[in-house]
């Protein structure tokens, strides 16, 4: 079975510009969710999708925007880049939404200059 | 207060004992519990969970859960240098429906 698929594996973006990041779950699961993680804040919730509606949004800007599609595979975009949002962005699959395990893809090393 | 609170570490022991890593979380009404396991320069992966207080095992691991005390600690007996990673502790509150974690514990197992 395969695991959850993260494209890019890595992106250099130059300030100002526009990303987006594609999260393939795990075959089954309906819930994606998607995080960001630094070496000084640790893993920080962006949102959550099941069943192609937002069911759940952290503390980050509205640059950060997310959707899911029909066969619950999701998109992240980060528009108007900053400096502060170079980061490890992992995504992360579940069969429900809720208190369920996640099952985390390799994720996508952004860099921006 | 930060809602699940880890001792960063990093966190010695030697070959073959036994390392205790321990969690906090604020909220009462946290219902899930997780422990990930995070290579250098890998993502997490999920080596633990547990849902009512008491002891878990699954092989050399076993997770405790503590609700009174709002505490989850996971023990892993016969460390060897293969367990050296963070480990993250993840709580679910169904109140914010969202798994937040702590920072995470490093853990150094010496030869």
């Amino acid at each position: 079975k395969a695991g959850v698929t993260q494209t890019p594996r890595y992106l250099i973006k130059t300030r100002g510009q526009q990303v987006t990041l594609s999260c393939s779950p795990i075959s089954g699961h309906r819930s994606v969710s998607w995080y960001q993680q630094t070496p000084g804040q640790g893993l920080q919730f962006l949102f959550e999708y099941f069943s192609e509606t937002q069911r759940n949004k952290g503390n980050f800007p509205g640059r950060f925007s997310g959707r899911q599609f029909s066969n619950s595979r999701s998109e992240m975009n980060v528009s108007t880049l900053e400096l502060g949002d170079s980061a490890l962005y992992l995504c992360a699959s579940s069969w429900t939404e809720g208190a369920s395990a996640l099952h985390f893809g390799n994720g996508t090393r952004l860099t921006v200059t | 207060q930060k809602e699940v609170e880890q001792n960063s570490g990093p966190l010695s022991v030697p070959e073959g004992a036994i390392a205790s890593l321990n969690c906090t979380y604020s909220d009462r009404g946290s219902q899930s519990f997780f422990w990930y396991r995070q290579y250098s320069g890998k993502s997490p992966e999920l080596i633990m969970s547990i849902y009512s207080n008491g002891d878990k095992e699954d092989g050399r691991f076993t997770a405790q859960l503590n609700k009174a005390s709002q505490y989850v600690s996971l023990l892993i007996r016969d460390s060897q240098p293969s367990d050296s990673a963070t480990y993250l502790c993840a709580v679910f509150t169904g109140g914010g429906n969202k798994l937040t974690f702590g920072t995470g514990t490093q853990l150094k197992v010496e030869l």
